[in-house]
């Protein structure tokens, strides 16, 4: 089945640091890569939509200067952290979906993000 | 808006039982797409059913199964023969169908106990 690898799986860094987050599609084209957060149990946030070569789209309330998002290729999306705070640490996970609307989106194994 | 509304925060079930998940949502859409997922400790997201709403005939996969009621907009999930395994949070998801129909709605999640 399609797989979507999420790298890295975990990260604790230093207030202020910038972390980068890697969503990749390992077998199929991502048309359309999602980004959601979640908190301990709660349910998942969306946080913005991106479809390659575009800007992406951010869910109202969701900073778009502080969660950069790049899709520059069909098999990769990041999202960028800058100036991380410990506000920010929170559980980051990606999915993909290709140019097939009707098939179901394939999950990262998502990031645990912590900020000191 | 679509919404999708789980009312269960935690439920238990014994090994070898049943037990049903409940979901409700809420939309204006005659074409869309429900589905159930699954999230364990390991807190990676996975697909347990799908359901088209076009489709009358209930979804099964093994030991799972829906009951969709389209005209109450009622979504619930039974697991049969319950398992050690099954204990997680379980996710009902809403999404649209066709073009615009991308991005996922979660409900805000079931914690599923399985006693031995």
């Amino acid at each position: 089945g399609a797989v979507v690898s999420q790298h890295p799986s975990r990260v604790i860094c230093k207030s202020g640091t910038s972390v980068k987050i890697e969503c990749r599609s390992l077998d199929f084209q991502a048309t359309t890569m999602f980004w959601y957060r979640q908190f301990p149990k709660q349910s998942l946030m969306l946080m913005a939509t991106s479809n390659e070569g575009s800007k992406a789209t951010y869910e109202q309330g969701v900073e778009k200067d502080k969660f950069l998002i790049n899709h520059a290729s069909l098999t990769l999306s990041t999202l960028t952290v800058t100036s991380a705070h410990p506000e920010d640490s929170s559980f980051y996970i990606c999915s993909a979906r290709g140019d097939n609307f009707n098939q179901p989106q394939h999950f990262g194994d998502g990031t645990r993000l912590s900020i000191l | 808006a679509q919404t999708v509304t789980q009312s269960q925060p935690e439920m238990s079930v014994q090994e070898a039982e049943t037990v049903t998940l409940s979901c409700t949502y809420d939309t204006s859409e005659s074409d869309y797409y429900l589905f159930w997922y699954k999230q364990p400790p390991s807190r990676q997201m996975i697909l347990v059913i799908r359901q088209e709403a076009y489709k009358q005939q209930n979804a099964t996969e093994n030991r799972f199964s829906v009951n969709f009621q389209k005209a109450a907009k009622s979504f619930s999930l039974k697991i049969s023969d319950s398992q050690l395994g099954d204990a997680a949070m379980y996710f009902c998801a809403y999404r649209s169908a066709g073009t615009s129909g991308s991005r996922l709605t979660f409900g805000e999640g079931t914690q599923l106990t399985v006693n031995p």
